[in-house]
C-alpha cells in the first residue's frame, strides 16, 4: 500500500498570502498519478488537481499543483476566505487507492 | 448538470446488512468507473471500492473485502454497495464518486474522482 503523508496538519494564514501544502508518498509514483481535493465543512470533496499539475474544470488558476516522484505540492496563491477547507491528496498509481491525512487551511 | 445522489443509509446493529445506492444523471454512466469513498466523523477520506464502466472489474479495500460488494446497473444509471457483516468501524458517510474514465485500458483516469455525491450516512451500533 502506498502511504501518503501530508504536512502541515494545519495551516493558518492571512488573506492574500500563499499556502503551500505538501504530500509525500512512501514510494515513487510513476506517471505522477496524484490528485488533490478540497473539502469544505459539511460538504463533499471537490477535485482540484489531477496528474499532479492539471487543474480540473472550473478551478481558479490560484490553485496549482507540482511535484514528481515522491514529493508533491499544492499551492494556493492569494488566499481567500472561501479557501477555508481541508485538502487531501490521493494517489491512483496503485491499488488500494489511498488518501493523505489532510491539511486544514485556516484564515487568520 | 452532472449529479450523483446517494440513498439507503441508516442505523443498524453490528452484523447487519445494508445496501446503499447512488443515482447518476447528466453524463453517460457506462463511460465512467465509479467509486465508493467513506469518511468517519471527524476523520479523513478512505477509499472503499471501485467498479469499471462496464461492471466487469471490481476492486476493494482490504478493510471491506469479503463483506462488501460493489455493482452497477447501467440501464438504470445506478451504482450500489451491498454491505454485509457490518462492524462499528464501518460507521461513516459513504460518498459515491464518478471516475474520469471507464477503466485502466488507457492510463487509469478511472481512478480520478471528478464528481462526488453529497453522501449517505451509515451508523453501526448496538
Amino acid at each position: 500500500e502506498i502511504v501518503l503523508t501530508q504536512s502541515p496538519g494545519t495551516l493558518s494564514l492571512s488573506p492574500g498570502e500563499r499556502a503551500t501544502l505538501s504530500c509525500r508518498a512512501s514510494r515513487s509514483l510513476s506517471s505522477d498519478n496524484v490528485a488533490w481535493y478540497q473539502q469544505k465543512r459539511g460538504q463533499a470533496p471537490r477535485l482540484l488537481i489531477y496528474g499532479a499539475s492539471s487543474r480540473a474544470t472550473g478551478i481558479p488558476d490560484r490553485f496549482s499543483g507540482s511535484g514528481s516522484g515522491t514529493d508533491f505540492v499544492l499551492t494556493i496563491n492569494r488566499l481567500e476566505s472561501e479557501d477555508i477547507a481541508e485538502y487531501y491528496c490521493q494517489q491512483y498509481a496503485g491499488l488500494p487507492l489511498t488518501f493523505g491525512g489532510g491539511t486544514k487551511v485556516e484564515i487568520k | 448538470e452532472v449529479q450523483l445522489v446517494e440513498s439507503g443509509g441508516g442505523w443498524l446493529q453490528p452484523g447487519g446488512s445494508l445496501r446503499v445506492s447512488c443515482a447518476a444523471s447528466g453524463f453517460t454512466f457506462s463511460n465512467s468507473a465509479m467509486s465508493w469513498v467513506r469518511q468517519a466523523s471527524g476523520k479523513g477520506l478512505e477509499w472503499v471500492s471501485i467498479i469499471s464502466g462496464n461492471g466487469a472489474a471490481t476492486e476493494y479495500a482490504d478493510s471491506v473485502k469479503g463483506r462488501f460488494t460493489i455493482s452497477r446497473d447501467n440501464s438504470r444509471n445506478t451504482l450500489y454497495l451491498q454491505m454485509n457483516g457490518l462492524k462499528a468501524e464501518d460507521t461513516a458517510i459513504y460518498f459515491c464518486a464518478k471516475g474520469v474514465g471507464a477503466d485502466c485500458s488507457n492510463g487509469c483516469s478511472s481512478r480520478i474522482m471528478d464528481v462526488w455525491g453529497k453522501g449517505t450516512t451509515v451508523t453501526v451500533s448496538s
